[in-house]
């Protein structure tokens, strides 16, 4: 069975204190892993989409990083407007095209 | 531009009550369709998905349904309501091949 599993479940930031969020996953047969952004109340935001291992994506101060078992969210010199919930999914060959989510990291960046 | 909208935004509706969720997506054709539920303390889960009219695949045994009566409009039903429905629906859509979804606005659902 798929899984994806992020943590830390919460994070709280300075303003201008770079850190990391974390994605394990374990999936037969990687098609894509994608980062989306959920702010309280509403749909997920699309950010990333990662494809195969070594892959490097990168939007404003955010930048996604891509290994065999596991992604990273690097948050460089954030700002209180980057707080929100940053969730991970993937999606597997040979699915319903469904993406599995991890349960997010709810990121507070602190002015 | 593509929107995707989703109505009601909120609602509250008692235990045995039907449902009746809808989504539209605006400038797309033909788009791949789906249902998530995001409940508290959980990731979201896809309920069902659509490549096409009156095609909708199950992911998930419940007591919902799903159905697409036209392109680019997707509806989630229920004929009894239960407890453990209340949560979050979000209703996505990606171009038919390519990986990306995109999300609606969401509806928040409360059964009493």
């Amino acid at each position: 069975e798929d899984q994806v599993t992020q943590s830390p479940e919460a994070l709280r930031l300075q303003e201008g204190e770079s850190s990391s969020l974390n994605c394990s996953y374990t999936v037969s047969g990687l098609r894509g892993l994608f980062w989306y952004r959920q702010d309280p109340g509403k749909g997920p935001e699309f950010l990333f989409t990662l494809y195969s291992a070594g892959e490097e994506k990168e939007k404003e101060r955010l930048k996604a990083t891509l290994t065999k078992k596991e992604s990273f969210l690097h948050i460089t010199a954030p700002k209180p407007e980057d707080s929100a919930t940053y969730l991970c999914a993937v999606q597997r060959w040979g699915g319903s095209e469904k993406l599995v989510f991890g349960k997010g990291t709810k990121l507070t960046v602190n002015p | 531009s593509q929107t995707i909208h989703q109505w009601p935004a909120t609602l509250v509706q008692p235990v045995g009550s039907p449902l009746s969720l809808e989504c539209t997506v605006e400038g797309t054709s033909n788009p791949n369709l789906y249902w998530y539920r995001q409940a508290a303390g959980r990731g979201l889960q896809l309920l069902f998905y659509s490549v096409g009219i009156g095609q909708i695949s199950s992911e998930v045994p419940q007591n919902l349904s799903a159905s697409r009566p036209q392109d680019r409009q997707f509806i989630l039903s229920s004929k009894k309501l239960l407890l453990s429905d209340s949560g979050f629906y979000l209703c996505a859509w990606a171009y038919g091949g390519h990986n990306e979804q995109f999300f609606g606005p969401g509806t928040r659902l409360t059964v009493l």
